[in-house]
């Protein structure tokens, strides 16, 4: 059983608008998660991280929120631009583990 | 050559063969990975080797054999694989081992198993 859930395997945002991609987990043990974002050929590259004491976190167009009660995380990406047009995973794990657990990833398409 | 490197980048193999993955880091970096992502799939960690020392198996058949020589090379050695061995092979390296340091990736080695 998956621990981390992107549930929409793709979402397509005009250009200049928000885009809010998903992620849920089921593991309350979990106190750090993060995103990242891969293009084609090439592999997943660090975006945006945040620690279970925050429910915010925010880098530029980017910003992170964590809603622990709801075992719930979201990107925000605003503006979104045709760089953005990507995957994006969703990963958490437990600050003492190696392990990350990742997400299937949702392909997000900006239309210009 | 910067970042995390991986050779080949496309692989075809029968499942009698033997071919080993290198991956290669510039970064400094005393942790590395590798990942397996099935399609549609999330990536599933299969090994960790930190200061050359593998500290993380993730139950991974036998058919498949890590070798860390030192903290910039890691190799996957394949033999006799199955079909549903196929998927994108991801190597990545971190300055720590745990979750806090950002892992950086390389470009994947496309498996396919005939």
């Amino acid at each position: 059983d998956q621990q981390v859930k992107q549930n929409s395997p793709s979402l397509s945002v005009q250009e200049g608008r928000i885009s809010i991609l998903n992620c849920d987990y089921t593991n309350s043990m979990f106190d750090y998660f993060l995103w990242y974002k891969k293009y084609p050929a090439e592999g997943p590259t660090f975006l945006i991280s945040i620690s279970s004491i925050k429910d915010k976190n925010e880098d530029g167009r980017f910003t992170v929120f964590l809603n622990k009660s709801a075992k719930h995380l979201s990107l925000h990406i605003v503006p979104s631009q045709p760089g953005d047009s990507a995957v994006y995973f969703c990963a958490a794990g437990e600050g003492s583990n190696y392990q990350l657990i990742w997400g299937a990833g949702t392909k997000l398409i900006i239309k210009p | 050559e910067t970042g995390v490197t991986q050779t080949p980048r496309h692989l075809v193999m029968g499942m009698t063969n033997k071919k080993s993955l290198k991956c290669e880091q510039h970064l400094g970096h005393n942790a590395m990975y590798w990942y397996k992502q099935s399609a549609k799939k999330p990536l599933e960690l299969m090994f960790v080797y930190s200061l050359e020392e593998r500290v993380e198996n993730n139950s991974v058949p036998s058919r498949f054999s890590p070798e860390c020589p030192n903290s910039s090379h890691l190799f996957l050695h394949l033999h006799t694989l199955q079909p549903e061995d196929s998927a994108l092979y991801l190597c990545a390296s971190s300055k720590g081992d745990n979750l806090y340091n950002e892992q950086f990736f390389g470009p994947g080695t496309r498996l396919t198993v005939l």
